[in-house]
């Protein structure tokens, strides 16, 4: 079955930095995309990043182009967001997600979230 | 202004029939590209409910189906029941766009 679990979430200033990880069991890992996609409170989804299978690339949204880094270590089956500058905007729940990405860009797994807040 | 639009709320008596809508544009359902559709409780994180091909995950039951017409898209549950009342959301791929991944703003399904 697979599993993902994101970890890192928690309470940051403005401008500050924050670095979320999602652990993967239950499929091979790189075999697939893995993709961010968050969730502002109350609010709808918004997809803000996706790493290939080999790491090698990775897309980003416009609202965290420049500030969010996505790596991947494929012997620890695990992806990492490194968030910088943080907004308050940025406040969200984080959901780690494998993503399908061959012939079709869809989330077939996701995990249960990580909640970042970005307040003074 | 999210590039595929949803109804913010529906509603139906058990038993009934439900639609939610899932509008796009020339540069994604238009094109052709493949619609997604996740069903998420309070609280809890999206799942993938139905996709292209009106195809469900193990688990789905058949009352949930899903087409496409040109720009347009729709997610159809029969035999509505309690335990559907649920956000839905709508996904696909836009072409134009430099965040080629684009949501629904989402549908808040009440059972009645």
């Amino acid at each position: 079955e697979v599993h993902l679990e994101e970890s890192g979430g928690g309470a940051v200033r403005p401008g500050g930095s924050l670095r979320l990880s999602c652990a993967a069991s239950g499929f091979i890992f790189d075999d697939y995309a893995m993709g961010w996609v968050r969730q502002a409170p109350g609010k709808g989804l918004e997809w803000i990043a996706r790493i290939n299978w080999s790491g090698s690339d990775t897309r980003y949204a416009d609202s965290v182009k420049g500030r969010f880094t996505l790596s991947r270590d494929n012997a620890k089956n695990s992806v990492d967001l490194q968030m910088t500058s943080l907004r308050v905007e940025d406040t969200a729940f984080y959901y780690c997600a494998r993503q399908i990405t061959n012939a079709a860009n869809f989330f077939d797994s996701w995990g249960q979230g990580a909640l970042v807040t970005v307040s003074s | 202004q999210s590039a595929l639009t949803q109804p913010p709320s529906v509603s139906g008596a058990p038993g009934q029939r439900v639609t939610i809508s899932c509008t796009g544009s020339k540069s994604n359902i238009g094109a052709g590209y493949d619609v997604y559709w996740y069903q998420q409780f309070p609280g809890r994180a999206p799942k993938l409910l139905i996709s292209a091909g009106n195809n469900r995950p193990s688990g789905v039951p058949d009352r949930f189906s899903a087409s496409k017409s040109g720009a347009s898209a729709s997610l159809a549950i029969t035999g509505l029941q309690g335990e559907d009342e649920a956000h839905y959301y709508c996904q696909s791929f836009d072409s134009d766009l430099s965040d080629p991944v684009v949501f629904g703003g989402g549908t808040k399904l009440t059972v009645l």
